[in-house]
């Protein structure tokens, strides 16, 4: 049983570039969140996905913009990168429609991706 | 929103008990328990969803207050593996969005 995997592991980009990250959720679940992690803090939300679209929305700009697709997979897109983009991209996977709610059953998280913006 | 862990860092001996709580301004509907290792994605621990509720994972157990919105992890007879940051999360009011707290910084020593 595949849990969430994440690509690519590691990027590095340079100010101005965009960047897209991929998620595919561990079998069985539904929706997606991503979570920004800089280094020596804790996870940071920036939006949930299911049901092929965007639910709810943490504080950050329009900038990051993302999408499920059919087979509940997703991407997080980063336009106009800065520096302080910089940071472990993390997407976690649940399984909404069984529980009936979004955080009634755990987060499975990917091993992220490791973004570097020079 | 982002709920207050304490304490921010602990050293312990293998075998030495720990407790870490977590705190927050606002309404807390559930609770999730968290483990991360460094350079590795945050692991499950447990969920308490309702006030009142206690949950134990081997040596590791947690609490949830819902009146006092904290709840408390409890670690037992410790072991080098517990060694890790510790994340408490839980849903905001509105429970589409998800909040970990400040986190807990564990290390265990021979």
């Amino acid at each position: 049983d595949a849990g969430v995997t994440q690509s690519p592991t590691h990027l590095i980009k340079t100010r101005g570039q965009q960047v897209t990250l991929r998620c595919s959720p561990k079998s069985g679940h539904d929706t997606v969140s991503w979570y920004q992690q800089a280094l020596g803090q804790g996870p940071q939300f920036i939006f949930q996905y299911y049901e092929e679209e965007e639910r709810q929305r943490g504080n950050f700009p329009d900038r990051f913009s993302g999408h499920q697709f059919p087979n509940y997979s997703s991407e997080l897109n980063v336009n106009a990168l800065l520096l302080g983009d910089s940071a472990l991209y993390l997407c976690a996977s649940s399984p909404r429609r069984l529980t009936g709610a979004t955080y009634n059953s755990p987060l499975h998280f990917g091993n992220g991706t490791r973004l570097t913006v020079t | 929103q982002q709920p207050v862990q304490s304490p921010q860092a602990v050293i312990l001996r293998e075998g030495e008990d720990a407790v870490i709580n977590c705190s927050s301004s606002k309404a807390l509907y559930s609770v999730h328990w968290y483990r991360q290792k460094h350079g590795e994605a945050p692991v499950f621990l447990m969920i308490l969803l309702k006030g009142g509720e206690q949950k134990g994972h081997e040596k590791i157990s947690a609490s949830f207050n819902e009146k006092k919105q904290q709840s408390s992890l409890y670690l037992t007879a410790s072991q080098l593996s517990y060694s890790g940051t510790y994340f408490c999360g839980t849903p905001s009011g509105t429970r589409n969005q998800f909040y970990f707290g400040t986190g807990t910084s564990l290390t265990v020593i021979p």
